[in-house]
């Protein structure tokens, strides 16, 4: 079956660099998502990658996906006290996001 | 991207009532998605909402306990019936977004609804 597992906890510095990881156990899973959950809201839509790419970044954003161990990690450059937030990583089943599996998420908190 | 809104943001309510949450997109969708996010737990699928045709419910959701309606491409109400305590929880909406050039389709979310229980 379809499971996708986050670490719960993790704390930074302002300034330094966040590493969210995550395993997942879909391989036919196509994309790979992330997700930001601020206190109080809903899921935002940070950014995904394609199954065939190793590596995506978006300004502060890096996504590091390692097919062969099932392993995606999301990299914030320049932490910020706005980075505050659960971050949930998810897959997609069958290769649509029709149907997503999430990760239990991890709570980043940034410290001044 | 689409933008979502959900009325109520939040509500508190008694065992024995019955809440509905509406969810409204500013673009016409074929597919809306009700999740159940509990307390300190990551989300949980309840149900596919589809235009003009029954709702799809995930194991462990009957339509009794969550009745869905899908009037039409950019509304949906999700019920939570005959309440308890155990359906405190954040329920969400979502639309799945096509992807535009070779981009994939995405979900977006609406901002929630936090529902508590006495």
């Amino acid at each position: 079956g379809e499971d996708v597992e986050q670490s719960l906890f993790l704390s930074v510095r302002e300034g330094d660099s966040s590493v969210i990881n995550c395993t997942y156990t879909d391989s036919s899973s196509t994309y790979l998502y992330w997700y930001k959950q601020e206190p109080g809201a809903g899921l935002q839509l940070l950014t995904y990658i394609f199954s065939n790419m190793d590596m995506k970044q978006d300004q502060r954003l890096t996504v590091l996906l390692n097919k062969k161990d099932k392993h995606l990690s999301l990299r914030i450059a320049d932490t910020q006290t706005g980075d505050s937030a659960i971050y949930f990583c998810a897959e997609s089943i069958g290769g649509s996001a029709r149907q997503l599996t999430f990760g239990s998420g991890t709570q980043l908190t940034v410290l001044p | 991207s689409a933008v979502i809104s959900q009325k109520p943001s939040r509500d508190i309510c008694q065992r024995g009532t019955s809440l509905t949450i509406q969810c409204q997109v500013d673009s016409q969708v074929t597919m809306m998605f009700w999740y159940r996010q509990q307390p300190g737990q990551s989300l949980t699928l309840i149900a596919t909402a589809n235009q003009g045709s029954e709702a799809t419910y995930e194991s462990g959701f009957v339509i009794d306990k969550f009745p869905i309606s899908r009037p039409n491409l950019t509304f949906s109400t999700l019920t939570v019936s005959n309440m308890s305590p155990e359906d405190s929880s954040i329920y969400l909406c979502s639309v799945l977004h096509s992807g535009t050039g070779g981009g994939t389709d995405t979900q977006y979310f609406g901002p929630g609804t936090r529902l508590t229980v006495l």
